[in-house]
């Protein structure tokens, strides 16, 4: 079974400029979170999908991302305009649902580089 | 914050079994605790979770303490493709998944 689909893999981009990361979750997953990883640093929570519903996008800097997942299944996170501080790791995740016991799968992530 | 507290990093030889602990003293009843691992440049990879009864799976094991306020992963014989960051997660539903910093595994050879 595949797992968690992200592309791509690592971006440079120039500080202003836009940037998305695309998301296909494992086949039949409910749930569909995006996580951003600062080096040294653990996965922190941007936002959380359950189907197409943003359910939980209190984490997500809505002056400049935004995220969707149409018909609740792929998922793209966006940032317009980029600032050097989003140099991070944008990791993709799902998982079957969200109550206790569930297991949360993660993609590889994309690498952002802003210069 | 995170509500477990983990070693910062530990060192183990290969082939010996590498015990890395991992406090939760505030856990409540029904939180779950959750171990994952990151591989440099690559996304965490889940290992095993388990609620109150030691769990064993093809990874690693799991023993909880009968309070529940600590746990420890054992990864029986360690190789050197165990050298990676280790993530304790205590939580409810996978929405309450906190990660701290994690135990940074080295294995030696």
């Amino acid at each position: 079974e595949a797992g968690v689909v992200q592309s791509p893999r690592y971006k440079i981009i120039e500080k202003k400029q836009p940037v998305a990361f695309w998301c296909n979750p494992i086949s039949g997953h409910n749930t569909l979170y995006w996580y951003r990883q600062n080096l040294g640093q653990g996965p922190e929570l941007l936002i959380r999908y359950e189907n197409e519903e943003a359910v939980d996008d209190s984490q997500l800097p809505k002056d400049r991302f935004s995220a969707e997942r149409l018909k609740g299944v792929d998922s793209t996170l966006k940032i317009q305009p980029a600032e050097l501080g989003d140099s991070a790791v944008y990791l993709c995740a799902s998982s079957p649902g969200s109550s206790s016991g569930n297991t949360i799968y993660f993609g590889e992530g994309s690498w952002l580089t802003v210069v | 914050d995170a509500k477990t507290t983990q070693p910062t990093s530990m060192d183990c030889a290969e082939g010996r079994a590498a015990n890395l602990p991992c406090n939760h003293s505030t856990i409540s009843g029904n939180e779950y605790v959750y171990w994952y691992r990151q591989i440099h440049s690559q996304g965490p990879q889940y290992i095993i979770h388990g609620l109150k009864n030691n769990e064993t799976n093809e990874m690693a094991s799991l023993i909880i303490t009968e309070d529940r306020k600590s746990s420890t992963l054992i990864l029986p014989h360690a190789t050197l493709r165990d050298t990676a960051v280790y993530y304790c997660i205590v939580g409810l539903g996978t929405y309450k998944y906190i990660f701290g910093t994690g135990t940074r595994l080295k294995v030696l050879a």
